[in-house]
């Protein structure tokens, strides 16, 4: 069974913290894929990062870095700097990998770490 | 370009009735997920649509169902609606296999 955990269910910084959101993950694939989105109060989720299995590396992106390491089925996403509008809930997702590569179209979400950054 | 659209953005509804969801995808993008998010829990896949035929379903019971048109619009439809429906519908449409699913603002539907 696919499953993805985040544990941390709200967060609060004061602005120009830094802060990491946790996810741990499981999987009998061996192949995947893992994702974040942000939704913010409108409710859209917005795209973050996609990252597949085959590829441990750390990503940077801006004030944004994610931290994959299979060894710990641990996906963790960390905001540098944060600011207002970084508030939301962030959700993990994970999803299979379909024999061409791609990712298949069910995507696992955990239950969303709120985010909350104080002015 | 326009994004994912849903329609409507609220519904409120009685149990017992039915209801249903619009999604319009991306213009290009054969594929539409929907999705069921219930408040303070991540969004539950409930189905996928390709070229207008099922390609992957979700635990929901049968009184969910959907299908997609020639535009590869869809909508989602629910039976006999229960207290338990109330959620955010979110709808998520994708342009090929190796790319990203993105997201419409979703229908929040009230069953009182």
């Amino acid at each position: 069974a696919q499953k993805v955990t985040q544990a941390q269910t709200e967060i609060s910084v004061v602005e120009k913290e830094d802060v990491t959101l946790d996810c741990v993950y499981e999987t009998r694939d061996t192949t995947y894929y893992l994702f974040w989105y942000k939704q913010p109060p409108s409710g859209e989720l917005v795209f973050l990062i996609r990252r597949n299995s085959f590829d441990e590396q750390n990503e940077i992106s801006g004030r944004y870095s994610w931290n994959f390491q299979k060894s710990t089925s641990s996906f963790n996403f960390t905001i540098t700097a944060s600011q207002v509008v970084d508030s939301a809930v962030y959700f993990c997702a994970l999803s299979g990998m379909e024999a061409h590569g791609g990712a298949t179209n069910k995507l696992i979400f955990g239950t969303g770490t709120l985010l909350a950054v104080q002015p | 370009d326009a994004g994912v659209t849903q329609s409507p953005t609220h519904l409120i509804k009685t149990r017992g009735q039915h209801v249903t969801l619009r999604c319009s995808p991306i213009s290009g993008h054969k594929s539409v997920s929907w999705y069921q998010q219930v408040l303070g829990q991540g969004p539950q896949f409930i189905f996928q649509y390709y070229e207008k035929e099922e390609r992957g379903r979700g635990n929901f019971p049968d009184r969910f169902s959907a299908r997609q048109f020639p535009n590869y619009s869809s909508e989602l439809n629910v039976n006999a609606l229960l207290l338990g429906d109330s959620a955010l519908y979110l709808c998520a449409s994708r342009g090929g296999a190796n790319t990203e699913a993105f997201f419409g603002q979703g229908t929040r539907l009230t069953v009182v």
